[in-house]
């Protein structure tokens, strides 16, 4: 275990449906990211929080609301999706932002939307 | 901001050879350079990183280059496995920076 923790595995949500994706470290860092990987695409980096404050937004759909109440913890929250949303999407956290640590990823939650 | 590209998209290699995958970035900032494995359904996992301090750093069958000059980094892959089939994935990032920037993968699959 890398210490990035993602729940849940599989979702499979309908496109009027509301979810939330969760995302948790207990390694101390201080930022977290949302990535969205689909079928033979690069990832896609779609949220950066640093200290909890969001820092990148990176054109990302209003259906798609992220949530950080602490350094530890981070949402995404989702609604209204659309098919081609369908995607793991890989949450992970490094010490500081943009500085020459690792990032540790978590398990992904794979999406389906119907 | 950074645009990292990374060659080739899918690589076959015979089991004992070798592979080697390229990736440039534009940020002269930039100054780690970690490269990550992700195998079939599991998560991207750091495998070795360089810095820009540094040239070359090996690790067993694993090597990473850095040609800060002409910003390009690679990595090497010696007498291969088929446990080293999956998708390679290296980025950039800089100091001053806030996020990390990812190549597009590059699918290795080793042949027995």
């Amino acid at each position: 275990e890398t210490g990035v923790t993602q729940t849940p595995r599989h979702l499979v949500m309908g496109m009027t449906n509301k979810k939330s994706l969760k995302c948790e470290q207990h390694l101390g860092h201080n930022a977290m990211y949302w990535y969205k990987q689909s079928a033979k695409k690069p990832l896609e980096l779609m949220f950066v929080y640093n200290f909890k404050e969001q820092t990148e937004n990176n054109s990302v759909p209003s259906r798609f609301s992220p949530e950080c109440p602490n350094s530890s913890h981070l949402f995404l929250h989702l609604h209204t999706l659309q098919p081609e949303d369908s995607a793991l999407y890989l949450c992970a956290s490094s010490l500081y932002p943009g500085t020459n640590t690792e990032a540790f990823f978590g398990q992904g939650t794979r999406l389906t939307v119907v | 901001g950074e645009n990292v590209e990374q060659h080739p998209s899918t690589l076959s290699v015979q089991e004992g050879d070798s592979a080697v995958i390229k990736c440039t970035y534009s940020d002269s900032a930039s100054n780690y350079f970690p490269w990550y494995k992700q195998e079939l359904g599991k998560r991207p996992q750091l495998i070795i990183d360089i810095r820009s301090n540094v040239g070359e750093k090996k690790d067993q069958r694993i090597a990473v280059t850095l040609n800060k000059t002409a910003k390009h980094f690679s990595l090497h892959i010696t007498e291969t496995q088929p446990e080293d089939s999956a998708v390679y994935f290296c980025a950039a990032t800089a100091s001053t920076g806030n996020q990390f920037y990812f190549g597009t993968g590059t699918s290795l699959t080793v042949i027995p």
